[in-house]
């Protein structure tokens, strides 16, 4: 059962837009949420994460919007370059148990 | 440097092979993880270790079992080795079950 689901398993926005790529999660007590970018041939690296008590978390043009009651949330990628094409994988957890991972969006930015 | 060293990058081997793949953290941190990624670029956790003692095994084939000589080395060994687990193996560590992962490179391995 996937606990995290990531909407798009792929996007392709051109340079200069804003990318969104949505989450959602099914177990309440999840309170913890870090995104990782992942580019071909590396690991995973954590980007942003942001704790259920707030509903923004904001570093430079990488934003997450979160909504505890919808069991949701999205990263928005402000002014789109070409060197953030990569995979974005969602997590969850509850900071008891290792997190669980959404099967990540692959986004594409064209310049 | 402070970081998650895998080795090797890359692995090929035959069926029914023996394979090990090494993993090394220098952040000072007291859990080390294995997660497999396959094709579509899923992450499966496979191990977690604690001070030494697993603490999280999701359903892995026995084949496969983790190797730890102390909190900053954590190894994978798979015996016999079959071609579904041509993958990457990607290690990880954390402070306790902390959700900021330090993630190495990987290794692929390609079973043929």
């Amino acid at each position: 059962q996937q606990q995290v689901r990531q909407s798009s398993q792929s996007l392709t926005v051109w340079e200069g837009e804003t990318a969104i790529l949505n989450c959602s999660y099914e177990n309440s007590a999840f309170d913890y949420f870090p995104w990782y970018q992942q580019f071909p041939g590396e690991g995973p690296a954590l980007l942003i994460a942001i704790r259920s008590v707030s509903d923004k978390k904001e570093d430079g043009r990488f934003t997450i919007f979160f909504n505890k009651r919808e069991k949701n949330l999205s990263l928005h990628i402000k002014d789109s370059q070409p060197g953030d094409s990569a995979t974005y994988f969602c997590a969850a957890s509850d900071n008891n148990n290792a997190p669980r991972f959404g099967a990540g969006t692959k986004l594409s930015v064209k310049p | 440097e402070t970081a998650v060293f895998q080795t090797p990058n890359y692995h090929v081997t035959q069926v029914g092979n023996e394979v090990s793949f090494n993993c090394k953290q220098t952040l000072g941190h007291d859990t080390m993880y294995w997660y497999k990624q396959d094709s579509k670029k899923l992450l499966k956790i496979m191990f977690s270790y604690n001070n030494k003692q697993l603490i999280v095994n999701e359903t892995v084939p026995r084949r496969f079992s983790p190797q730890s000589s102390d909190k900053a080395h954590l190894n994978l060994r798979i015996k016999s080795v079959e071609p579904e687990d041509s993958a990457v193996y990607l290690c990880a560590s954390s402070y306790g079950s902390a959700a900021d992962y330090t993630f190495g490179s990987g290794t692929r391995l390609l079973v043929i």
